[in-house]
């Protein structure tokens, strides 16, 4: 079975542009996350969602970013208007509900952010 | 407090040897789960080692096993017989149980590098 897959693997954008990043997770899983990795911050969730539905969107900075999943085999994170601060490296990932709490996420391979 | 603390940002060891990477978490929690990840250069995540909080025996998955001393708390990773391929940055990650949320916090991570 195919992993996580994410597209673009890397994107450089001018200041002001919009960026949308998209996910596919892995088929039959529930959850999608979307988390973001920085030198300054590490790694931190941005928003989740459960059967499409977002469930937590606390990470997500400020109103310029937006996350959808229409249906349960694709996701988008919209970035508009970029700033620089919003170069990062931004993992999907995917999980399904396991026993105990062992619900191992499964990363895709990230797409990395340059904002210039 | 941070909840997921990894106090070596770096560390050596020689290859074939074994080597520990420490993690310490904060959590009221009973029910807890753990998470160990390595991300290489390439950057992709890779899910190593899992533990859950009521586990009575240590998690082992090959040449990775899980250190886990629930008074301590904490939830070190052994890795046996080091290979230069085992060069990478290890995350530690914990979803805790009581809340329902299913986001994981990482630490900021150790960055191994196995000598020949």
């Amino acid at each position: 079975d195919a992993g996580v897959i994410q597209s673009p693997r890397h994107e450089v954008t001018e200041m002001g542009q919009e960026v949308t990043l998209r996910c596919k997770p892995i088929s039959g899983h529930d959850y999608l996350f979307w988390y973001r990795q920085t030198m300054m911050r590490g790694l931190e969730l941005l928003i989740y969602f459960n059967n499409n539905v977002p469930i937590d969107d606390s990470g997500m900075p400020e109103d310029r970013f937006s996350a959808k999943m229409p249906n349960a085999s694709f996701s988008t994170l919209k970035i508009q208007p970029s700033e620089p601060r919003d170069s990062a490296v931004y993992f999907c990932a995917s999980s399904s509900l396991g026993t105990g709490y062992q619900e191992t996420q499964y990363f895709g391979p990230g797409t990395r952010l340059l904002v210039l | 407090a941070q909840k997921i603390t990894q106090t070596q940002p770096g560390m050596f060891v020689q290859e074939k040897e074994a080597v520990t990477l420490d993690c310490t978490y904060d959590t009221s929690d009973q029910s807890y789960g753990l998470f160990w990840y390595k991300q290489p250069s390439s950057g992709e995540m890779i899910f190593l080692i899992y533990q859950g909080s009521y586990d009575e025996q240590n998690a082992t998955e090959g040449r990775y096993s899980l250190n886990f001393q629930k008074a301590r708390k904490s939830a070190n990773l052994v890795i046996s017989a080091s290979q230069l391929g085992d060069s990478a940055m290890y995350f530690c990650a914990m979803r805790e149980g009581n809340t329902g949320r299913r986001a994981l916090t990482f630490g900021s991570g150790t960055r191994l590098q196995v000598q020949p």
